[in-house]
């Protein structure tokens, strides 16, 4: 079992829908990112998290820490809004410098 | 522009053949780090590097090598490159909080999607 687990996998909508990504994670954390893959590759950090909720325009992200669960949700969403996001976390164990990635979700908006 | 720069963005290699994949910084951030991507797999850390002359392995390092002997660059080094070698390659730099306290996000560089043949 992946330490990040995203769900769902694979999400297609329709223009101006609500859109929720969820990630689950297993161990304890010292802070919780989302990030956006677009299509050519690239990697965008949109949110780092250790509690609460965080909102950027129309993406919002929140972590319950004691469920170790976090959602990114995206309102009015667009076509532009199509990319795969990735949740990461930091582990908060002694000494660990790393992220460990969850599989992703590939979003595909239709218009 | 605050950015993390790679080079090169595609590289078609043959087998053994000595490579060096750059990473510039211009954002003076502390912490870097090397990534590799591939389907099913997702993103794993090859090696990082906490400061000027401070590296170490992260969870796939074989066949890999970096240094870090100025802080804003950090190249990744294949000394003899394998086809399993094959993947999409990200460096990130973060600027790090104290100790474990994660108080910043990472920006990550464009990618590049290395063949070896």
């Amino acid at each position: 079992k992946n330490e990040v687990e995203q769900s769902p996998q694979n999400l297609t909508a329709q223009e101006g829908e609500f859109i929720t990504i969820n990630c689950s994670y297993s161990v304890g954390i010292s802070a919780l990112h989302w990030l956006q893959q677009h299509p050519g590759g690239g990697i965008v950090s949109l949110f780092m998290l250790s509690s609460g909720k965080k909102k950027h325009g129309r993406l919002i992200a929140t972590i319950n820490i004691q469920e170790k669960h976090s959602s990114l949700h995206i309102t009015a969403s667009h076509p532009r809004d199509s990319a795969v996001y990735i949740c990461a976390v930091r582990p908060s164990i002694q000494g660990a410098q790393k992220l460990v990635f969850g599989q992703g979700t590939r979003l595909t908006i239709n218009p | 522009e605050a950015q993390v720069t790679q080079n090169p963005r595609y590289l078609i290699t043959v087998t053994g053949k000595k490579l060096t994949v750059t990473c510039s910084q211009n954002m003076n951030h502390e912490y870097m780090s090397w990534y590799r991507q591939d389907p099913g797999l997702g993103l794993r850390q090859i090696y990082y590097s906490m400061n000027v002359e401070v590296t170490d392995k992260g969870d796939v390092p074989e066949g890999y090598k970096v240094s870090r002997k100025e802080k804003r660059n950090f190249p990744l080094i294949l000394e003899s490159p394998s086809p399993n070698q094959t993947s999409l390659y990200f460096c990130a730099s973060s600027l790090r909080g104290r100790g474990f306290i994660e108080s910043y996000g990472y920006t990550f560089g464009s990618g590049t999607r290395l063949t070896v043949v």
